[in-house]
């Protein structure tokens, strides 16, 4: 089966670093994405990954290993508006390069 | 700057009734996607369409149906409400879907559904 694997939930203190894995288990891959939700809107589109390797985009990373079917999510300096959950979504082979969707971690930041 | 627009924002429904969830987008996209959200759940796609007069199935398509006679809009139908029904649901639109294509989807706010 499909599988996407993300902690439920983390916490970190503003303007600190946090490191959110996921891992996933898809039939074949076509990409990765990363997506920012605070809490009662819509998800937000962060970052894209299909080769291995570091995509840096300002305070926020995103790294992909094929190999070991593994991505995280890098977020410095954190802010108190960056509280959400980051959802990690992978496009495999089946069903039309649809997304296979993990359920979210829920970032807290503390002061 | 619309993006993506879904109305109502709201609803309460009874068991057995019927409502359509309505969203519209202004970005000429061609792919459209209806999504359910759950506490504790992954994104589940519900139907999806790759232009104007074509849709199909996603994971969870039972006890729904869409229609997409314009690139804009792409209602959702859910007819006879069940209590499984209840839940968020998210109208989303994408310029490619292409294998290793980065083309993000953008989101509605969302519609919060209620079946008692």
């Amino acid at each position: 089966g499909q599988n996407i694997d993300q902690p439920t939930e983390m916490t970190a203190t503003e303007g600190a670093i946090v490191q959110i894995n996921c891992t996933y288990q898809t039939s074949g891959f076509n990409g990765l994405f990363w997506y920012q939700q605070h809490a009662g809107e819509a998800p937000t589109f962060l970052s894209y990954n299909v080769l291995d390797g570091l995509e840096e985009k300002g305070r926020f990373s995103s790294f992909l290993s094929r190999s070991k079917g593994y991505s995280y999510l890098l977020l410095k300096e954190l802010q108190m508006k960056d509280s959400a959950s980051y959802l990690c979504a992978v496009r495999g082979l089946d069903s039309n390069y649809q997304l296979i969707w993990g359920a979210g971690t829920k970032l807290i930041i503390k002061p | 700057n619309a993006g993506v627009t879904q109305t109502p924002k709201f609803r309460i429904l009874k068991i057995g009734q019927s409502m359509t969830l309505q969203c519209t987008q202004d970005m000429n996209h061609n792919y459209m996607y209806w999504y359910r959200q759950d506490p504790g759940m992954g994104l589940k796609l519900i139907y999806y369409s790759v232009g104007a007069g074509i849709t199909d199935k996603g994971e969870v398509p039972n006890g729904y149906n869409v229609s997409r006679s314009t690139t804009e809009d792409f209602p959702l139908r859910l007819e006879l409400a069940a209590p499984s029904q209840t839940s968020v649901y998210f109208c989303a639109s994408s310029y490619s879907r292409s294998p290793g294509s980065g083309t993000e989807a953008f989101f509605g706010q969302g519609t919060r559904l209620t079946v008692v």
